[in-house]
């Protein structure tokens, strides 16, 4: 079964430090998709970005960047320059293939956020 | 362009009632699915459908859960009747053409049975 492990359950971080949030993630699919998702106390969840697995490539988005490295089974993410708008909790989730041809996601159990001013 | 609409945002209701969950999905995507949010398990598939054919309903809790897709643009949860361990707080999320296309959320209902 596919598995998303994201083992800091909470981190606290200065303004202006960077910080990197981990996930490592299990599946036996060779083809699959990887997500981060960022949810604000506002309480929606709002979609980051989507990898899959044939794009090792690293991708940077302003402040954002992802390091995805198929050979440790890991995607993690990276906020540089930390604002306290990015307090949040940050998951990240696995494709599974499931009947009917489709896929589902697989959500690790969130990385809290707090950015102190 | 409208997100994904969920209604109502709060419902407090007491045990054994009936609650009703609604969802409208962003036009033209074929996939809507229903999650689950609490502390201890975290977010959970329920349900998804596709093209408003019920795909997937492996992680219906029990039979007091059931979905329905009567059209494209409307879906509903129900909970009959409901318990206090149904107290959550349930996202419905839909995506275009595949599912592992990106799923846009809508912002939750926060259920608690007294």
């Amino acid at each position: 079964a596919q598995k998303v492990t994201q083992a800091q359950t909470e981190i606290s971080v200065v303004e202006k430090e960077d910080v990197t949030l981990d996930c490592v993630y299990e599946t036996r699919d060779t083809t699959y998709y990887l997500f981060w998702y960022k949810q604000p106390p506002s309480g929606e969840l709002v979609f980051l970005i989507r990898r899959n697995s044939f794009d090792e490539q690293n991708e940077i988005s302003g402040r954002y960047s992802w390091n995805f490295q198929k050979s440790t089974s890991s995607f993690n993410f990276t906020i540089t320059a930390s604002q306290v708008v990015d307090s949040a909790v940050y998951f990240c989730a696995l494709s599974e293939a499931v009947k009917g041809g489709s896929e589902k996601l697989v959500f690790g159990k969130g990385t809290k956020l707090t950015v102190n001013p | 362009d409208a997100g994904v609409i969920q209604s109502p945002r709060h419902e407090v209701t007491e045990m054994g009632q009936e609650v009703t969950l609604r969802c409208k999905p962003i036009s033209g995507h074929d996939y809507l699915f229903w999650y689950r949010q609490t502390m201890m398990r975290g977010l959970e598939l329920l349900i998804y459908f596709n093209n408003n054919v019920p795909i997937d309903d492996s992680g219906m809790p029990e039979d007091r859960f059931s979905a329905k897709m009567p059209n494209a643009s409307f879906s509903t949860l129900k909970i009959q009747p409901s318990e206090p361990r149904d107290s959550a707080v349930y996202f419905c999320a839909s995506s275009p053409d595949r599912a592992n296309q990106p799923q846009h959320f809508g912002d939750g209902t926060r259920l608690s049975i007294l």
